[in-house]
């Protein structure tokens, strides 16, 4: 099973700060799942990368297959921004899209 | 644009009541899915649904069935509800099996007692 860990579970930043939230996974995958859940509890899909990097908007998603580490990187961040960031891999290398969940990264953006 | 729709929204039951949560999307999506959210850990998959008429177990499938009748609904059943059912259930479906964006409801929040 693949094991997903993520850091910091807990982030406090101010309005402004660049803010980077990782995840490390175990099993070897070829794609990797950032979402966010926001206050109201709704999830949204962020991105979905299995190499280099994706941006969208202030967000930016790196991965490195051979470290198998990703981050997550918010430029500028707001108060808009506080919400829960979970990462996912699939469950096993032969999985038929199950899902091993990170569980989360709390981010709280200050005024 | 509706997306997927889940009902209800919250439920308080009984031990030993029965109830189906209900989940909806309008996106011609083939694979559904079902999770459970529990505090201070991951979104673990309950069931999953490859296509019409197919349904398979996911992480944590004990105590829930499921069925995939239409496209585009797809039904978690507890025949008989537990305490340690209480959690938060998404739903979530994709269009492709290994690289389609997941789309999710906006949860369904139950509580055993």
């Amino acid at each position: 099973k693949n094991e997903v860990e993520q850091s910091p579970q807990n982030l406090t930043a101010q309005e402004g700060e660049f803010i980077t939230i990782n995840c490390s996974y175990s099993v070897g995958i070829s794609a990797l799942h950032w979402l966010q859940q926001h206050p109201g509890g709704g999830i949204v899909s962020l991105f979905m990368l299995s190499s280099g990097k994706k941006k969208h908007g202030r967000l930016i998603a790196t991965i490195n297959i051979q470290e198998k580490h990703s981050s997550l990187h918010i430029t500028a961040s707001h108060p808009r921004d506080s919400a829960v960031y979970i990462c996912a891999s699939p469950f096993s290398s032969g999985s038929a899209r199950q899902l091993t969940f990170g569980s989360g990264t709390q981010l709280t953006v200050l005024p | 644009n509706a997306g997927v729709t889940q009902t209800p929204k919250f439920r308080v039951l009984k031990t030993g009541q029965s109830m189906t949560l209900l989940c909806a999307q309008d996106m011609n999506h083939e694979y559904m899915y079902w999770y459970r959210q529990d505090p201070g850990m991951g979104l673990r998959l309950i069931h999953y649904s490859v296509g019409e008429g197919t349904t398979a177990k996911g992480e944590v499938p004990d105590g829930y069935n499921v069925s995939r009748l239409k496209k585009q609904n797809f039904l978690l059943g507890l025949e008989s509800a537990a305490p340690s059912q209480t959690s938060v259930y998404f739903c979530a479906s994709s269009e492709d099996r290994y690289t389609g964006e997941l789309f999710f409801g906006e949860g369904s929040r139950l509580t055993v007692l």
